[in-house]
């Protein structure tokens, strides 16, 4: 089963706006949790992560939240841009001790931002 | 930046044909990943490797191979190419002790 889900597959904010992209996973043992972003034709480049032992992390325009209880992590974008429009696909996994990496990704969102 | 080369970028292939992806990375990272990104599914793991030599099956393994002959080197190979396999694939590469991945261009493979 698919063990880490974005169930909304697309997403329309207002320019100015906030967008909030949401993700659920279901291992227990996932301690890692990232956004990454891909624009058409291009690959996808990491955005914003955040490990278990904190429940909330910024970096500019960018908040992850996480809820381990609720198995629950969004990314929040406030002040949204037209060039914030891309796909945005939530990711998890096992913490890197032991060199292990795996990322387990969900289906994606598509987020456009209108002017 | 992490440097992360797949070649071919486009590949149209037949049905029952042999069809090699390689992905080369030039930032001495131990692991190495294949992912196919199709539209409802995000990106699924196929194979992924932790060095040289290695091989591991991913989610999604059945009528696929990898192999990584040096540390710089990942191929996926199709052994008898399927429609179903039109997708694109991505590789991924990553250190050791850090949960970064990065990731190349893509190769876009339309099995006819």
């Amino acid at each position: 089963g698919q063990q880490v889900k974005q169930s909304s597959p697309s997403l329309t904010v207002q320019e100015g706006g906030i967008s909030i992209l949401n993700c659920d996973y279901e291992n227990d043992m996932f301690d890692y949790f990232a956004w990454y972003k891909k624009y058409p034709d291009n690959s996808p480049t990491l955005l914003i992560s955040v490990r278990s032992n904190v429940d909330k992390r910024e970096d500019g325009r960018l908040t992850v939240f996480l809820n381990k209880s609720g198995k629950h992590f969004s990314l929040h974008i406030t002040a949204s841009q037209p060039e914030d429009t891309a796909v945005y696909l939530c990711a998890a996994g096992g913490g890197a001790t032991g060199g292990n990496n795996k990322l387990t990704f969900g289906q994606g969102t598509v987020l456009s931002v209108i002017p | 930046e992490a440097a992360v080369t797949q070649s071919p970028r486009n590949k149209v292939a037949v049905t029952g044909g042999k069809v090699t992806l390689s992905c080369n990375q030039t930032n001495n990272h131990n692991n190495m990943y294949w992912y196919r990104q199709d539209t409802g599914h995000g990106l699924r793991l196929i194979h992924y490797s932790y060095g040289a030599g290695s091989t591991e099956k991913g989610d999604i393994p059945d009528g696929y191979k990898a192999s990584r002959p040096s540390q710089e080197n990942f191929s996926l190979i199709l052994e008898l190419a399927t429609p179903s396999q039109t997708s694109v694939y991505f590789c991924a590469s990553g250190a050791g002790g850090q949960n970064t991945l990065y990731f190349g261009a893509g190769t876009r493979l339309s099995v006819l």
